[in-house]
């Protein structure tokens, strides 16, 4: 049981360089979302989908683009990666808004922009 | 959804109990609380969550007051592998999709 799957689980990226981060879950969940979490600080969220081609902005969207078309995927993209940027990031699903469920984390990729 | 106040740090020796304080003053009728722990940088595990009644589960028992204002996860037998970052989040059902998770609380088990 794979449950949320992140890669790259390590990534160091020069300044202005683009990329994707992958983000897949098996268990059906409809809701999905993305947060960063930097040193001393708690997650903060990003974006969020609470199905197939439905996302939302979190707390913190600017530069990031995000797109669910499937409900197993939700990749997070950097169009251009800034040095504030580095961070750890997290996806997370859950099942259903309307459960009152816990939400199930991968194990986070660790970003670096040089 | 409210906000929620937890000690920095605690310490606890390994096999004793572990009893880890929320305060959530101004919780809400509809606001569940939810506690998740984060062991050194994985991602966030979720342990337990509650609305009125006291929940255990296999892995903690969460404990509320009877005016909902703060709360108490226990862990009965604390293990070395039990050292991390505790977050108490209220949220409610239906609510904001964020989970604001805070700063937590740092659990350290001592052998």
């Amino acid at each position: 049981n794979a449950g949320v799957t992140q890669t790259p689980k390590f990534q160091v990226l020069k300044t202005g360089q683009s990329m994707t981060l992958q983000c897949a879950q098996d268990m059906n969940h409809e809701y999905m979302s993305w947060y960063r979490q930097d040193p001393g600080m708690g997650l903060r969220l990003i974006h969020y989908s609470v199905g197939a081609g439905i996302t939302d902005q979190g707390e913190v969207p600017n530069g990031y683009n995000v797109s669910r078309s499937t409900t197993e995927d939700f990749p997070l993209r950097l169009l251009s990666a800034a040095p504030s940027q580095t961070s750890v990031y997290f996806c997370a699903s859950r099942p259903d808004r309307r459960m009152n469920t816990e939400a199930f984390f991968g194990q986070g990729t660790r970003l670096t922009v040089v | 959804d409210a906000k929620t106040t937890q000690p920095t740090s605690m310490d606890c020796a390994e096999g004793r109990a572990a009893n880890l304080p929320c305060n959530h003053s101004t919780i809400s009728g509809n606001e569940y609380v939810y506690w998740y722990r984060q062991i050194h940088s994985q991602g966030p595990q979720y342990i337990i969550h509650g609305l009125k009644n006291n929940e255990t589960n296999e892995m903690a028992s969460l404990i509320i007051t009877e005016d909902r204002k703060s709360s108490t996860l226990i862990l009965p037998h604390a293990t070395l592998r039990d050292t991390a970052v505790y977050y108490c989040i209220v949220r409610a059902q239906g609510g904001s999709e964020k989970l604001v998770f805070g700063k937590g609380t740092k659990l350290t088990v001592n052998p």
